[in-house]
């Protein structure tokens, strides 16, 4: 099983600051890594597929980077509504799997 | 617009079968281009994928992938008539109360979620 690790878990931003989420993965996943947004009590959203391929309706604020093992989700322009969980998710293999998540905190 | 809707029992006795449903709108389960899946999410933590199926029109047969850390306790299985997802898991524990969700997986994401169903499993 592929795991994937997180950081940071938690971030306290202030508005228009630029996030930068990382993701790392146990091994090699070429650029099968996806972004999600999880708003309190809400369904997970996908941001971004293939690292860096954007979704379309998803603001243009967002934006992913990296291949192999080292991913990176990137917030320029933070906003308000921003506030949410993000995770990472592989599917170069099964099972499927999930980032930890990262919390971001809106000051 | 695919619409996903879960459904079944909020709480579960340990060592029982916990069933839920998950109802599709807006398109076809057995349309042979997604897989159907269910995902779960325990309280405050992160989200685990339980397995999907892939049913094909064609063949009118659904083939299943497991995690293999729930694969001997979980059966996912469709019901073309009432466009309907299913699991199964057996013999639950307190370790598996959390937030079931159905979606549709297109490679290579996750791209419509239902709303999510808690399941609690005590007695």
């Amino acid at each position: 099983e592929i795991l994937l690790t997180q950081s940071p878990d938690f971030q306290s931003v202030t508005p228009k600051e630029k996030v930068t989420i990382t993701c790392r993965a146990s091994q090699s996943i070429d650029s099968s890594l996806h972004w999600y947004q999880q708003k309190p009590d809400q369904s997970p959203k996908l941001l971004i597929k293939y690292a860096s391929l954007s979704i379309s309706g998803v603001p243009s604020r967002f934006s992913g980077s990296g291949s192999g093992t080292d991913f990176t989700l990137t917030i320029n322009g933070l906003e308000a509504e921003d506030a949410a969980a993000y995770y990472c998710h592989q599917s170069s293999s099964l099972p499927q799997t999930f980032g930890q998540g990262t919390k971001l905190e809106i000051k | 617009q695919v619409q996903l809707q879960e459904s079944g029992p909020g709480l579960v006795k340990p060592s029982q079968t916990l069933s839920l449903t998950c109802t599709v709108s807006g398109g076809s389960i057995s349309s042979g281009d997604y897989y159907w899946s269910w995902i779960r999410q325990h309280p405050g933590k992160g989200l685990q994928w339980i397995g999907y199926i892939y049913y094909s029109g064609y063949t009118y047969s659904g083939r299943t992938y497991y995690n293999p850390s729930l694969e001997s306790r979980v059966t996912i299985s469709v019901d073309t008539s009432k466009n309907q997802l299913s699991l199964r898991l057996t013999s639950v524990t307190a370790a598996d109360t959390a937030l079931y969700y159905c979606a549709r997986y297109q490679p290579p994401g996750f791209d419509y979620w239902g709303q999510g169903t808690l399941v609690t499993v005590s007695s």
